[in-house]
């Protein structure tokens, strides 16, 4: 079983929409987590990182973290047709990467005409 | 500031044929991973580096996989004898310290 699982696996989004993205450890031991988005030839690049409870904004990104849960969600508001790419989620043991990021298997995220 | 860079950027290869990856970490990363990425999956570690240490390699295949980093700079991941479920991309990132690590553009294999 993939510690790291992501759903859903694709996401048709209108422009203009919200797009919602999921992320859940089965690991206790990922405490710390990362959004990373993938365009097409390109290798990830990062997002943002969420370490405690509650809401990071940044821009049209929204990420939450429950750490009870080990759930974390990325929220893209307004999308764009720039915003078509994979989209990891990251997990880390520790905050300092003394261990590297295991993936999720990614979302992709596809706009559409409203 | 240049990012991290791979060569080559694609390959080609026959079922047991040997091949090699080059990376160029940004300047004053101590950390160099590895990552492979299957078509539409997530990137999977192979190995990472801090300096010239081996870190951790525990999910290099050891048989065909080798991956150096000599001097803590450029490193090498290497594949003795290429098998079809090589067929990848190659993935190199670097970080310093609590940063994010930071992408190549990956090279793409082919194994026929």
């Amino acid at each position: 079983q993939q510690k790291v699982q992501q759903s859903p696996e694709s996401l048709s989004v209108p422009e203009g929409g919200m797009a919602s993205l999921n992320c859940t450890s089965s690991d206790r031991n990922f405490q710390y987590f990362w959004w990373y988005r993938q365009h097409s030839g390109e290798g990830p690049k990062a997002l943002m990182s969420i370490f405690s409870d509650g809401d990071k904004k940044e821009g049209r990104f929204t990420a939450h973290l429950n750490k009870a849960s080990l759930h974390v969600s990325l929220h893209i508001r307004d999308s764009q047709p720039s915003d078509s790419a994979l989209y990891f989620c990251a997990a880390s043991e520790h905050r300092g990467f003394a261990s590297a990021l295991t993936f999720g298997s990614g979302t992709k995220v596809i706009p559409c005409l409203p | 500031e240049a990012g991290v860079t791979q060569s080559p950027r694609y390959a080609v290869l026959q079922e047991g044929q040997a091949v090699s990856f080059w990376c160029d970490p940004i300047s004053g990363h101590d950390t160099l991973y590895w990552y492979q990425q299957p078509r539409d999956q997530g990137p999977q570690l192979l190995v990472y580096f801090r300096d010239e240490a081996v870190i951790d390699n525990s999910q290099l295949p050891s048989d065909r996989f080798s991956a150096v980093r000599p001097k803590g700079t450029n490193s090498t991941l290497k594949i003795q004898s290429a098998k079809q479920g090589d067929t990848a991309t190659y993935l190199c990132a670097s970080s310093f310290r609590n940063q994010a690590p930071l992408f190549g553009e990956g090279t793409r294999l082919s194994v026929l």
